[in-house]
């Protein structure tokens, strides 16, 4: 299909350990998008990226937090030093314009942190 | 924060009418989203509203009244695999989403 992929689909990890989770948007898409969603919430905004520049990382809850999306296509949200607060399911989503068009959502990387 | 408020669950039959409202404390958003989300997958779209006013599409229909600050999402003739979260979510470029409300179909 031409959706919104994200790999692993599950990613068990030790507290402590650095994970890297990746999203392939949908090609041609110019923006994406990472959210964090606890279990039984609604998805919580993390960043923002328009082409390869990030424009708006105010919701990364700590500087153990990083994206990237060097080439303005496929991009990789970065946990180290995984804490047990951590685990979510982490969602990206794509928009084929900038600011104003509809996001499209992967399926998610569910992260659990033992 | 934009304290965007939706009720917990609600249960329904077969064939009938849900109304899922949406409540939220904040003016400066350019339009609210409903989207759709069975367990363990993503979300997907289902309406956007920019304008107060009604938008229907088949079986759903949103509603926004924005001197109220509220929506709802109405789903008709409700089908088994209505069985879902539906996510209320202002938007302004990026996506504030309430905590979502599980709806269960009942036969």
């Amino acid at each position: 299909g031409a959706g919104v992929s994200q790999s692993p689909r599950y990613k068990v990890a030790k507290r402590g350990q650095d994970v890297a989770l990746r999203c392939d948007p949908i090609s041609g898409h110019v923006s994406l998008f990472w959210y964090q969603q606890a279990l039984g919430q609604g998805p919580e905004f993390l960043t923002y990226f328009q082409n390869e520049a990030q424009l708006d990382k105010s919701g990364l809850p700590s500087d153990r937090f990083f994206a990237e999306r060097p080439e303005g296509s496929v991009s990789t949200l970065k946990i180290q030093r995984t804490q047990q607060e951590d685990s979510a399911v982490y969602l990206c989503a794509s928009s084929r314009r900038g600011r104003t068009d509809t996001q499209y959502f992967g399926p998610g990387t569910r992260l659990t942190v033992l | 924060g934009q304290n965007i408020d939706q009720p917990t669950e609600m249960t329904a039959t077969e064939g009938a009418i849900v109304q899922i409202n949406c409540t939220y404390q904040t003016s400066g958003f350019n339009g609210l989203f409903w989207y759709q989300q069975h367990a363990g997958e993503a979300p997907t779209f289902l309406s956007y509203n920019v304008l107060d006013g009604l938008e229907e599409k088949g079986r759903f229909s949103s509603f926004l009244s924005r001197s109220k600050g509220y929506s709802y999402l109405l789903l008709k003739e409700l089908q088994m695999k209505d069985s879902a979260s539906y996510l209320c979510a202002l938007f302004d470029y990026k996506l504030s989403f309430g905590a979502g409300t599980t709806v269960t179909v009942r036969a």
